[in-house]
């Protein structure tokens, strides 16, 4: 498994302010993912973080809003921007360790991070 | 859309018992499967995955594929009221990030 840690692990913000979350991890991992988990709901996948080059992002989310970087391949950044009442959520890191050194796309389990609790008033 | 399909319970059972959760899945592509626990309040936890048909056994924990039917399942054994919880499907066409289930909540009564 892959240890993680997310910063902050809650925030209470103002309507139209941006916030970023911060994800470590303690190796080096190819795929990081970065989920948003809408009270009383399941995860929903925000987008792919990809190491030197622009994340992919889901159908319903942009970059405008949820840009992220990835500069390397232990740490990624998500900003949450210009935020309304409607992006109170958790949103959750997650990685997909390449260290294990499985071949294939059949292996891939994915850990997850703490999660930043995130409250726009 | 590719989709995961959870009874959202609560699923009640009494400790000691098996408790049952299902999974259905729309994607025929889907290849990895995995069982997540999530406490409320927490981030969900990796317990179970599997890639084969058949049964995989992990102490209390089975869980069972039967890929021509998009069907997934998790068995818990001797439910313990600490089992109590979340749980939530995903599954994936490979390395790349994981289709969730809406969860089942799950409560063991003492």
């Amino acid at each position: 498994s892959a240890v993680i840690s997310q910063k902050p692990s809650r925030d209470i913000c103002q309507r139209g302010t941006s916030l970023t979350i911060q994800c470590q991890v303690d190796s080096q991992v190819t795929m990081m993912f970065w989920y948003r988990q809408q009270p009383g709901q399941s995860l929903t996948l925000i987008a792919t973080a990809n190491q030197g080059s622009e994340a992919t992002y889901e159908s319903g989310f942009v970059i405008d809003k949820f840009p992220i970087s990835r500069p390397n391949l232990t740490f990624s950044t998500l900003t949450v921007s210009n935020m309304s009442p409607e992006d109170s959520s958790i949103y959750l890191c997650s990685v997909d360790p390449v260290t294990r050194g499985l071949a294939g796309g059949r292996y891939n389990e994915q850990f997850f991070g703490p999660g930043t609790r995130l409250t726009v008033l | 859309q590719k989709e995961v399909e959870q009874n959202s319970g609560p699923l009640s059972v009494p400790e000691g018992a098996i408790a049952s959760l299902n999974c259905t899945y729309s994607d025929r592509g889907s290849q990895s499967f995995f069982w997540y626990r999530q406490y409320s309040g927490k981030s969900p936890e990796l317990i179970m995955f599997i890639y084969s048909n058949g049964d995989k056994e992990d102490g209390r924990f089975t869980a069972q594929l039967n890929k021509a039917s998009q069907y997934v399942s998790l068995l818990i054994r001797d439910s313990q009221p600490s089992d109590s919880a979340t749980y939530l499907c995903a599954v994936t066409p490979g390395r790349r990030a994981l289709t969730f289930g809406s969860g089942t909540r799950l409560q063991v009564q003492p």
